[in-house]
């Protein structure tokens, strides 16, 4: 079955600790993102890959590290979460594309940072 | 830059009745896609609907409706005969054509639709 699984799907975290959320497609798509869902202000790509070791910014990048080594997985990492980062955030996954193809996405990771 | 405002913070409506969800777009681009997300109670994200720029003709699919008008850079949503079922929130949302972003999306606000049984 195609799918982008996420892990944790549920974090409750302390300012300052060190976290992953992992995510992995496989479906052999090139192209990867990470948003954050906020109330009022929908879903912000906070960062996205064209291919492995390829990555960059999207609107709201600070604060968050991500990586690509395989092509299948694109971690968020967050070196030290604020409160502010207090959110529900999404992977997604599509073929590269001038903007055609569906994305697929995750089924979201809630963080809370205390 | 790419823009999506969906005005329509929150609308309830009871069953059975027509329902329009709005969405308004800009870009600069003439090349562009345009989306509709719904997003359940349950949190994850589920494609409804892909639509370029080139093709206006409106959509039907069931008890839903999409009528694209590049004109007034309008995308807006119909559910007809809504159900209780169809209470979640739904996002728009403007993917332009360009190689360096990829499939980039740019998503509205969100509306959140309450059907009232």
């Amino acid at each position: 079955e195609a799918q982008v699984t996420q892990n944790p799907r549920y974090l409750i975290t302390v300012t300052g600790k060190k976290l992953t959320v992992t995510c992995s497609q496989n479906m052999n798509h090139e192209y990867m993102s990470w948003y954050r869902q906020d109330p009022g202000l929908g879903l912000r790509q906070i960062y996205y890959s064209m291919n492995v070791e390829v990555t960059d910014k999207g609107d709201v990048p600070e604060g968050y590290k991500v990586s690509r080594k395989e092509k299948r997985n694109f971690p968020l990492i967050l070196e030290s979460p604020s409160p502010n980062q207090t959110s529900l955030y999404f992977c997604a996954s599509s073929l590269l594309s001038r903007g055609s193809y569906e994305q697929y996405f995750g089924p979201g990771t809630r963080l809370t940072v205390t | 830059a790419q823009k999506v405002t969906q005005a329509q913070t929150e609308i309830s409506v009871v069953e059975k009745e027509d329902v329009t969800l709005d969405c308004v777009y800009e870009t600069r681009d003439t090349t562009y896609y345009l989306f509709w997300y719904k997003q359940p109670p349950s949190g994850e994200l589920v494609f409804l609907i892909r639509r370029n720029s080139f093709d206006e003709q409106n959509e039907i699919s069931g008890r839903y409706s999409w009528n694209f008008q590049k004109s007034t850079s309008s995308f807006n949503f119909t559910i007809t005969a809504s159900q209780v079922v169809d209470s979640a929130v739904y996002f728009c949302a403007l993917s332009e054509a360009r190689e360096t972003s990829g499939s980039r999306l740019t998503f509205g606000e969100g509306t959140q639709l309450t059907v009232n049984p």
